[in-house]
């Protein structure tokens, strides 16, 4: 089984820099995934980490740490539209390549 | 890209009827496919995985004689939600793996479920 944790909501201002953190604790681990979800609308692919480090794609990054079961997402010079929810999502590699999902972080963005 | 077509977008049934839902991939043959359920605010929670032309896998606590899927062929899988409830209305989503590309999945465009 599988226990992720990240933040329930989180508020940021337009141009600024976010971190969204995921924990997770989980046997067999094979791949994080970060997914973004506007309301009522299906998750959109945003990063996929296997290996420790940092991933850079364009205004987003993700980073992880397989020893600490630990991996952010970081988002720069945010826009109105990035408001959404952030969902971490991790793979087992026993468990036929399944996801599972954390509770998803709605992040606000203010002007 | 991969493009999952999921249909209806959104249905209202009346209690006690049953619905469809289906789920085709449409330029790649999907050997699994992934279906969840969404609450309002809520994460996506795994129901059921399906491969092709096997039973699906049932998570805990998911009635599999309520929630029929069935994944006849590598394009389509389908769930069908047996004698509705209003507590059965959600967001519904499904997604599908390829073999060859482990990296993403693919979802489809999401299921508002209503019953009245």
């Amino acid at each position: 089984g599988q226990n992720i944790d990240q933040p329930t909501e989180m508020t940021a201002t337009e141009g600024a820099i976010v971190q969204i953190n995921c924990t997770y604790q989980t046997s067999g681990f094979n791949g994080l995934f970060w997914y973004q979800q506007h309301a009522g609308e299906a998750p959109t692919f945003l990063s996929y980490n296997v290996l420790d480090g940092l991933e850079e794609k364009g205004r987003f990054s993700s980073f992880l740490s397989r020893s600490k079961g630990y991996s952010y997402l970081l988002l720069k010079e945010l826009q109105m539209k990035d408001s959404a929810s952030y969902l971490c999502a991790v793979r087992e590699g026993n468990a036929g390549n399944m996801l599972t999902f954390g509770g998803g972080t709605r992040l606000m963005v203010k002007p | 890209g991969a493009v999952v077509s999921q249909h209806p977008s959104w249905v209202i049934c009346k209690s006690g009827t049953s619905v469809k839902i289906e789920c085709r991939s449409l330029d790649f043959q999907a050997t699994t496919m992934f279906w969840y359920r969404q609450f309002p605010k809520q994460s996506l929670m795994l129901m059921a995985t399906s491969n092709e032309g096997s039973k699906a896998t049932y998570e805990q606590g998911v009635e599999k004689d309520k929630f029929l899927i069935n994944h006849a062929s590598l394009t389509l899988s389908t769930l069908t939600v047996t004698s509705a409830h209003p507590e059965d209305s959600s967001f519904y989503i499904c997604s599908a793996e390829t073999g060859g590309n482990h990296e993403k999945l693919f979802f489809g465009s999401g299921t508002q479920l209503s019953v009245l």
